[in-house]
């Protein structure tokens, strides 16, 4: 089983306030990634990390900014939240296995602002 | 431009029947894998193809890749409500230097008991 953690489950939260999505995983992998997710829609990459202090924005512009301070753990930060942003936010990490990538996520964080 | 085209958008089906899911690109993958994903949840990988050609059985799921590695099927014998969910592919792309997987549009399954 995969061990990799998202809080909080569910944020509903007002206009310009500023949040913090938390991402850890204990399974000492160095590549991590944030999807964002409409309700039954594909997966849209925003930021990924091959390890500490190396990140990358993802294919759909965000807003949103992250950082990678230590392998386990692996934020997004929105500085002001906005409508806009309201949807599912799942991330994962991955380890090589037989020359790809295998990918355990989270459970997700769903994201409401008012 | 969307790289990774899944069909059907939605499946309805009684239990027992059979289906396949279909994946399919423009580009060559480097590998090809498909997730599930339960309401709530994150996806969870079922399988990884990386040759073309390659047939993979998992119990009542068979995941074919096409010879040239640009598309790829699943196949689900007997359903069951269980396999109701999300069906995702996600691709690796030899030819554009992505360093992340792709992921496709899904295919919405829906399993009657």
């Amino acid at each position: 089983e995969a061990d990799i953690y998202q809080t909080p489950r569910y944020l509903v939260i007002g206009t310009g306030k500023k949040i913090t999505l938390e991402c850890s995983q204990t399974m000492g992998h160095d590549k991590m990634y944030w999807y964002q997710q409409d309700p039954g829609m594909e997966l849209h990459l925003i930021h990924y990390s091959y390890g500490v202090n190396s990140t990358e924005k993802g294919d759909l512009s965000s807003e949103s900014t992250v950082s990678r301070i230590r392998t386990e753990h692996f934020p997004l930060t929105l500085e002001s939240a906005r409508p806009s942003h309201t949807s599912q936010y799942l991330c994962a990490s991955s380890a090589p296995t037989g020359g790809t990538e295998k990918l355990f996520f989270g459970s997700g964080t769903q994201l409401s602002v008012l | 431009t969307q790289l990774l085209e899944q069909s059907p958008q939605f499946l309805s089906i009684q239990e027992g029947e059979n289906l396949t899911v279909y994946c399919n690109s423009s580009s060559v993958f480097s590998s090809l894998q498909w997730y599930r994903q339960e309401p709530g949840e994150g996806p969870v990988l079922l399988a990884t193809v990386v040759t073309g050609g390659e047939v993979k059985k998992l119990k009542r799921l068979t995941f074919q890749f096409g010879d040239a590695r640009k598309d790829s099927s699943l196949h689900i014998t007997a359903a069951q409500p269980g396999d109701t969910g999300l069906y995702l592919c996600a691709g690796g792309f030899e030819d554009t230097g992505r360093r992340a997987l792709t992921f496709g549009s899904g295919t919405r399954l829906q399993v009657q008991p």
